[in-house]
């Protein structure tokens, strides 16, 4: 059964404390995995698309990695505002429908 | 701008009551998809459509329709069948049909029970 597992539920650092979300993956056929955030009361904001093994992708304090079963979120030097729940989710197969999402990781930074 | 506009932004149904939520964008994207967002789970699937007047159901259809008439709109109404409905609902939408093009995202409607 293809499954997305994101640890920890929850993180609380201290402003310029890094440290890693980790998402986990089980599919069959990868076709892309997707970092989004979050923030309470709003719809989730896209930050990136991974495609295979090896790949990273850049934004900001954020760090996107990718591995053949795992994908991790670095977040160096955390600031205030990075305080949000970051959703993993994953396209397995060719089918639209296939997205399947972690149930999420709260982060919170404070100051 | 373009987006995607949910609305209402909070919804209160009485027992045995039908609601429809709104969802309108103006992104001119093809596949368009509404997700239930419950506290500490991800969002689950309930229906998608890829292209005007066809759909599909998603993991969680039941007690839920939606119907797509148009491009930019894609409305769906929770059933008195759906017994529990208190959840956060977000639309999004999907331009492209490649591997790895994003869903974006409205800001969601609240559904309560009265």
């Amino acid at each position: 059964e293809d499954q997305v597992t994101q640890s920890p539920e929850a993180l609380r650092l201290q402003e310029g404390e890094s440290s890693s979300l980790n998402c986990s993956y089980t599919v069959s056929g990868l076709r892309g995995l997707f970092w989004y955030r979050q923030d309470p009361g709003k719809g989730p904001e896209f930050l990136f698309t991974l495609y295979s093994a090896g790949e990273e992708k850049e934004k900001e304090r954020l760090k996107a990695t990718l591995t053949k079963k795992e994908s991790f979120l670095h977040i160096t030097a955390p600031k205030p505002e990075d305080s949000a729940t970051y959703l993993c989710a994953v396209q397995a197969g060719s089918s639209a429908s296939k997205i399947i999402f972690g149930s999420g990781t709260r982060l919170s930074i404070r100051p | 701008d373009g987006g995607i506009t949910q609305s209402p932004k909070y919804l209160f149904r009485k027992e045995g009551q039908n609601v429809t939520l709104s969802c309108e964008q103006n992104l001119n994207h093809d596949a368009m998809y509404w997700y239930r967002q419950d506290p500490g789970q991800g969002l689950r699937l309930i229906y998608y459509s890829q292209i005007v007047n066809d759909f599909q159901k998603g993991d969680i259809a039941e007690g839920y329709s939606v119907s797509r008439e148009k491009k930019e709109s894609f409305p769906l109404t929770v059933t008195s069948a759906q017994k529990n409905p208190t959840a956060f609902y977000l639309c999004a939408t999907r331009g492209g049909s490649g591997a790895g093009a994003p869903q974006h995202f409205g800001d969601g409607t609240r559904l309560s029970i009265l």
